[in-house]
Formats: structure tokens, sequence, C-alpha cells
């Protein structure tokens, strides 16, 4: 099957430095990358999609300045929390879509948990 | 219903029992409904995309329904067993739309 892998799985920095997470896709190029983000006891909330080559979109709310999405090739997306604050305390979880139409089913990450002191 | 919702949010089956639980949906501007089951310190695993009313698709003792005219699927698991224990999370396609909206989930917790 299709796997997602996703670095690093968990993360503690100090507050106004800048995370990096890496998304990847080992087995398959993906076309369209979705990065969420959930707090604690609420849903998957969709922050932004981001397709290889082109700028990401983001969902309203979500500063695109503060989360930095890269999708330089088919197989991997970062997203960097720039000056990273305590509220920015949350579980990030990635998801690739394998093909072109928007009802295939999503190959997700493991998550990775971030937590700003 | 404005949001996707799943109800409990929680259950606790005994092994051998076969349980059911329920994700409601905005039924306006329907394209696909996802499920997919997520175990703890794992990747969420797709079970099932629908798209059709009336669909009904099955996976093992795993099994979902789909009404879109009312805005909803039921999961269905039949014979729990403690490797079924996770989180059930479901999600809705908009049309034309690739944003996926989740639900808050339905944890399953099976005992033996």
């Amino acid at each position: 099957g299709a796997v997602v892998s996703q670095h690093p799985s968990w993360v503690i920095c100090k507050s106004g430095t800048s995370v990096k997470i890496e998304c990847r896709s080992l087995d398959f190029q993906a076309t369209t990358m979705f990065w969420y983000r959930q707090f604690p006891k609420q849903s998957l909330m969709l922050m932004a999609t981001s397709n290889e080559g082109s700028k990401a979109t983001y969902e309203q709310g979500v500063e695109k300045d503060k989360f930095l999405i890269n999708h330089a090739s088919l197989t991997l997306s970062t997203l960097t929390v720039t000056s990273a604050h305590p509220e920015d305390s949350s579980f990030y979880i990635c998801s690739a879509r394998r093909g072109a139409r928007t009802n295939e089913k999503l190959f997700f990450g493991s998550g990775t948990q971030l937590s700003v002191l | 219903i404005l949001n996707v919702e799943q109800s409990p949010q929680s259950l606790h089956v005994q092994e051998g029992d076969s349980t059911n639980f329920t994700c409601s949906f905005p039924s306006s501007n329907f394209y696909a409904l996802h499920w997919y089951r997520w175990e703890t310190a794992k990747s969420p695993e797709a079970l099932f995309v629908m798209t059709l009313n009336g669909d009904e698709k099955k996976k093992g003792r795993i099994s979902a329904t789909l009404n879109t005219k009312e805005g909803y699927s039921y999961l269905y698991i039949k014979g729990s067993q403690p490797e079924d224990s996770a989180t059930y999370l479901c999600a809705r396609n908009k049309a034309a739309g690739n944003k996926l909206t989740f639900g808050g989930g339905t944890r399953v917790l099976v005992k033996p």
C-alpha cells in the first residue's frame, strides 16, 4: 500500500524559533498534499492544500507567512512554523492524494506533536 | 446540519459484540464521504470512500452505508475484536472541491 512518512514525530522548541515538518510519499507521486492541525478533543482542521510546483492554498484564518508550505517535488512537502509561540502547540498531520480525482482516498502521515515552550 | 458530526464520541464494546455509530453531514453539495480508522500512534488508514446514495461497502467485518439525501452514514463492526480498537473518522468532500471536512471521530475500545 501507499506510504506517507512524516518527520519528526514530536518536537519541542523555544518560543520564537522555527520548526520544519517533512511529509514524504515513499512509493507514489502525490499530486496534492494537505496539512491539518488538531487541537485536543477537536477535529482535524485543514490548514492548507499544496500542489507540486505551485503556491499552497490556505484556509481562512491560517496565516500563510507563519505557516510556510513548500511542495518542491511530487514526493515531498514541508510545513515550516515560523517564530513559533505556545499557541502554535498542536498536533500537525499531513496527507497525500495519489491521483487527480477529488474523491480519492487520502494517505496520511503519522503526525507531529509540536510543543512550544 | 452545518458541520460533520459523529456520535457517539466514544464507546466501549465487549469482544464479540457488534456495534455501529453515525456520521452526520450537510446533505447539500455532497460529493463523497470518507471513513478512516486511526489507531493510536499510527497513521489514519482509509476504509471506504462512498459517493452514491444507498451505497453499501464492506471490508472484512466492517461495513458502511450512505444516505446522501438525509445526510448520514453508519459504520458497522461485526463481532468486534480488540484490534478494532481505534478512532474512526468520517469526512465529507464538498462538490467539486478539494477540501475534506472531518468529524470529531468515534473512539472505539473493544474489551477482551
